[in-house]
């Protein structure tokens, strides 16, 4: 079924920890997103990618890092975990041309 | 810069009663306009998109591009309309930019 999936649901870590968090989709789109959603506030967008070896920046400056190595897969990487990372993590992906985007379950993340 | 304000956090109506949510946004050029939905313990969803011009579990939006506002609005609401609502808008990249969240609950 074609779907797009984030592990871990949850995670909590220890500070200077590095951290990936995965994210695949099954659903053949060339753009894949990441966003950042703190409880009840704005979704900001930290990464995106247009296709294979395409990584952008997002509107909302962020310490992590993303790959885009194969379609269907992009990972978002902390190279060291701290407490201001706590937040709720968001992938999504769309096809090309078109801006309605599907989300994944998301990732919390709970740096300590 | 585009962006997406949602005045309200928290709105709160009984079951029957009409509702709006209201979203205005700021964008140089022909924006495209679209509401997300989230229920509780479920996945961020698209409810309607201002180019399809349809009506979705009862809801309806309306592109206003002089007061450039995209209300979303329901004559009677019903209790599974509780979730949160995101109304979002894309740039010239079709990159979404999604605006505060509107709670909305329902009551019986």
């Amino acid at each position: 079924e074609a779907d797009i999936y984030q592990t871990p649901r949850y995670l909590v870590i220890g500070t200077g920890k590095k951290i990936t968090l995965e994210c695949s989709q099954t659903m053949g789109h060339d753009k894949m997103y990441w966003y950042q959603q703190d409880p009840g506030m704005e979704l900001h967008l930290i990464h995106y990618s247009y296709g294979v070896n395409s990584t952008e920046k997002g509107d909302l400056s962020s310490e992590s890092t993303v790959s885009r190595i194969r379609t269907e897969h992009f990972p978002l990487t902390l190279e060291s975990a701290r407490p201001s990372h706590t937040s709720q993590y968001l992938c999504a992906s769309s096809a090309r041309g078109n801006t309605e985007a599907f989300f994944g379950q998301g990732t919390r993340l709970t740096v300590v | 810069a585009q962006r997406v304000t949602q005045p309200e956090k928290l709105l709160s109506v009984f079951k029957g009663a009409p509702v709006e949510l209201k979203c205005n946004y700021s964008y140089s050029g022909s924006p495209e306009l679209f509401w997300y939905v989230q229920y509780s313990r479920q996945r961020l969803q698209l409810l309607l998109r201002h180019i399809s011009r349809e009506s979705i579990k009862g809801f309806t939006a309306d592109l206003n591009k002089g007061e450039t506002s995209f209300h979303l609005k329901k004559p009677f609401a019903q209790e599974e309309d509780s979730a949160m609502y995101y109304c979002a808008t894309n740039n010239a990249g079709n990159m979404l930019t999604f605006g505060g969240g509107t709670r909305l609950m329902v009551k019986p």
